[in-house]
């Protein structure tokens, strides 16, 4: 099984700032393979980013994704009040798909 | 607009079932893979399990093998999970999601439900 690490466990910014958010997995996964979610209070999680980097529909281009082999990174440029949430990042290389056990993002 | 509404959930004995249902609108449903998410009290979220679009082939997490069996009726639009055997570490919120292939066949889990509570305790 592939674990997946994300570091910081809580990150406390102020609106404007930005947010760096890391997810490392323990075997390398593919960059096509690794997606990002964001989750905020008695919601849903919604698909922020997939294979990487590419920005699913109607998110916002203040968001961004990087990496390959086992490091991979979510960047918020410039954090609004919507965008306080968790985030998990998700592996679906190896079975079974794992998740990030996530970081929060919260209001300094 | 796609939806994905949940339904079924509730509390449950160890060792009961229950069957969770979701439905589908505004998609056609029978030319997507189809997943079920879980998600414990103030905890991240696991994978559960995926069907093909026609039922043939589906997968799980090993903690779930033998016990939940997910299946689908399209002509229904609606997704299913038999939950049999029900244990307390299945106690969560169960979201059904689909599971989406860009057209470089990245996968991505899409579109989510609200999902539902399943509690299991004595």
């Amino acid at each position: 099984e592939i674990v997946l690490t994300q570091s910081p466990g809580t990150l406390s910014l102020s609106p404007g700032e930005r947010a760096t958010l890391s997810c490392r997995a323990s075997q390398s996964v593919s960059s096509s393979y690794l997606a990002w979610y964001q989750q905020k209070p008695g919601q849903a999680p919604r698909l922020v980013i997939y294979g990487t980097s590419s920005r699913a529909t109607g998110i916002p281009d203040r968001f961004s994704g990087s990496g390959s082999g086992t490091d991979f990174t979510l960047t918020i440029s410039r954090l609004q009040p919507e965008d306080f949430a968790v985030y998990y990042c998700q592996q679906y290389t190896g079975s079974p798909w794992t998740f990030g056990q996530g970081t929060k993002v919260e209001i300094k | 607009e796609v939806h994905l509404v949940e339904s079924g959930g509730g509390l449950v004995q160890p060792g009961g079932s229950l069957r969770l249902s979701c439905a589908a609108s505004g998609l056609t449903f029978s030319t997507y893979w189809m997943s079920w998410v879980r998600q414990a009290p103030g905890k991240g979220l696991e994978w559960v399990a995926n069907i093909i679009q026609d039922g043939s082939e589906k997968y799980y997490v090993d903690s779930v093998k033998g016990r939940l069996t997910i299946s689908r009726d399209n002509a229904k639009n609606s997704l299913y999970l038999q939950m049999n055997s029900l244990r307390a570490e299945d106690t969560a919120v169960y979201y059904c999601a689909r599971l989406y292939y860009d057209r470089r066949g990245y996968p991505s889990f899409d579109i989510w439900g609200q999902g539902t509570m399943v509690t299991v305790s004595s």
